[in-house]
């Protein structure tokens, strides 16, 4: 079945470490998402990627750094640098419907389990 | 300010009682409107995508419509099992390829 694949589930992170995150899809779609979200939130974007081997900030890149080295996999390193980290942790993926005139089009985008990430 | 507001933030209804969501949004150029559910500590499942006003998609018990600054996610006759969090999201012209989401509306349905 394709799908879009977050591990670990849960993550404990102690002061000063950096952890990394999973997502791994096998929808063979382009584009590739990382957002946070907190209670009473809505869903932040962290960073993005259209392409491998490129990516781009979203809304709250710092403390934050990615890799797309593979389409398949878009892994989310937390750094020390960040420092309110505990929040759970949501890998989108969408497929490009092509590339009109006005600029590259995206469908809706689909969402992975997610891992709850929390910092003892 | 924000750019997607969704409203109420809870809702609380009895099984068949039916009612609507609201989800108004301030950006200009929109490029798709999009319905998520979400369940307690689990990703998002999409429901829905709008992408002009007048509009309108079907799914069960769930309609989505779109004017030109709001949506409705309308619920007929729910039941216990469409309890959840109902997230809008929108993509505008200068947001390129990201959504911007609200906040989310929280749904609980008794029995």
């Amino acid at each position: 079945d394709g799908g879009i694949t977050q591990s670990p589930k849960y993550l404990f992170r102690k002061e000063g470490q950096n952890v990394t995150l999973s997502c791994e899809q096998n929808l063979n779609h382009d584009a590739m998402y990382w957002y946070r979200q907190d209670p009473g939130q809505g869903l932040r974007l962290i960073y993005y990627s259209q392409i491998v081997n490129d990516f781009q900030k979203g809304d709250i890149a710092e403390g934050y750094s990615v890799s797309r080295e593979k389409k398949e996999s878009f892994p989310l390193t937390v750094t020390s640098a960040q420092k309110n980290p505990t929040a759970f942790y949501l890998c989108a993926s969408s497929v490009q419907t092509g590339w009109a005139r006005a600029g590259i089009s995206y469908n809706e985008q689909f969402f992975g389990p997610g891992t709850r990430l929390t910092v003892l | 300010e924000d750019q997607v507001t969704q409203s109420p933030e809870a809702l609380r209804l009895q099984e068949g009682e039916s009612s609507s969501l609201n989800c108004s949004y301030t950006v200009s150029g929109l490029r798709g409107l999009f319905w998520y559910r979400q369940d307690p500590g689990k990703g998002p499942e999409f429901l829905f995508t709008l992408y002009s006003a007048g509009e309108e998609k079907e799914k069960e018990r769930l309609k989505a419509t779109l004017t030109k600054k709001e949506s409705f996610l309308h619920i007929t006759a729910p039941k216990p099992e469409d309890s959840a969090t109902y997230l809008c999201a929108v993509r505008y012209n200068q947001a390129g390829t990201a959504l911007i989401f609200g906040k989310g509306t929280t749904l609980s349905v008794s029995s």
